[in-house]
């Protein structure tokens, strides 16, 4: 089945350190989405692509970094910049047009 | 700047009665609007898209409407069932955009 693959489910970031959240997808979607969501608040945009080797800044992109080397895979870095990670982490994917977004099942970050 | 609604309390409603969600808008002028389903720890599932020009859609028990001159949208679930409690979430795009604006969601809890 195609879909969207998110890992790990569960990532613990310690102190200055850049952790890596994967996303790849298989529906052969050129548009890819990174979101926020902290609780009892709604999906915040932080980086989206929409061709390889191209992407953009969300709304909170300050702290995060991005790639879009394969139509497949949209990593996302949290940096020691990101003074506030702990959320949980959504990855979609869209095929063109005004057709809804299909997202991954999230990373949860925390911080130790 | 851009503001979505949702009502941060939960719905708490009898199981076979209709359940109806808010969605409010202000300062956007959307092209389309979406309807999501998120479950505890899952990603956003898509359920309804409608356009502006389109006053109400339907899918089975589904019912969605949307009125650009109250900047408002119904979501109606009728004869409700345990399995659709869940946080369901409101999102606009706009003509220019690929990108969607969610609101911070409504958790609707289907007592037996």
């Amino acid at each position: 089945d195609g879909g969207i693959t998110q890992s790990p489910k569960y990532l613990f970031r310690k102190e200055g350190q850049n952790v890596t959240l994967s996303c790849e997808q298989n529906l052969n979607h050129d548009a890819m989405y990174w979101y926020r969501q902290d609780p009892g608040q709604g999906l915040r945009l932080i980086y989206y692509s929409q061709i390889v080797n191209d992407f953009q800044k969300g709304d909170i992109a300050e702290g995060y970094s991005v790639s879009r080397e394969k139509k497949e895979s949209f990593p996302l870095t949290v940096t020691s910049a990101q003074k506030n990670p702990t959320a949980f982490y959504l990855c979609a994917s869209r095929r063109e047009g005004n057709q809804p977004q299909h997202f991954g099942d999230g990373t949860r970050l925390s911080i130790l | 700047s851009q503001k979505i609604e949702q009502n941060s309390e939960a719905l708490n409603i009898q199981e076979g009665k209709t359940a109806t969600l808010t969605c409010n808008y202000t300062n956007y002028s959307p092209a389309y609007l979406q309807w999501y389903r998120q479950d505890p720890g899952r990603g956003p599932v898509f359920l309804l898209l409608i356009r502006e020009n389109e006053k109400e859609k339907r899918k089975e028990r589904l019912k969605v409407t949307f009125d650009t001159t109250l900047k408002q949208s119904l979501f109606h679930i009728t004869a409700s069932q345990p399995a659709d409690s869940a946080t369901y979430l409101c999102a606009l795009t706009s003509n220019a955009g690929n990108m969607l604006t969610f609101g911070g969601g409504t958790r609707l809890m289907v007592k037996p």
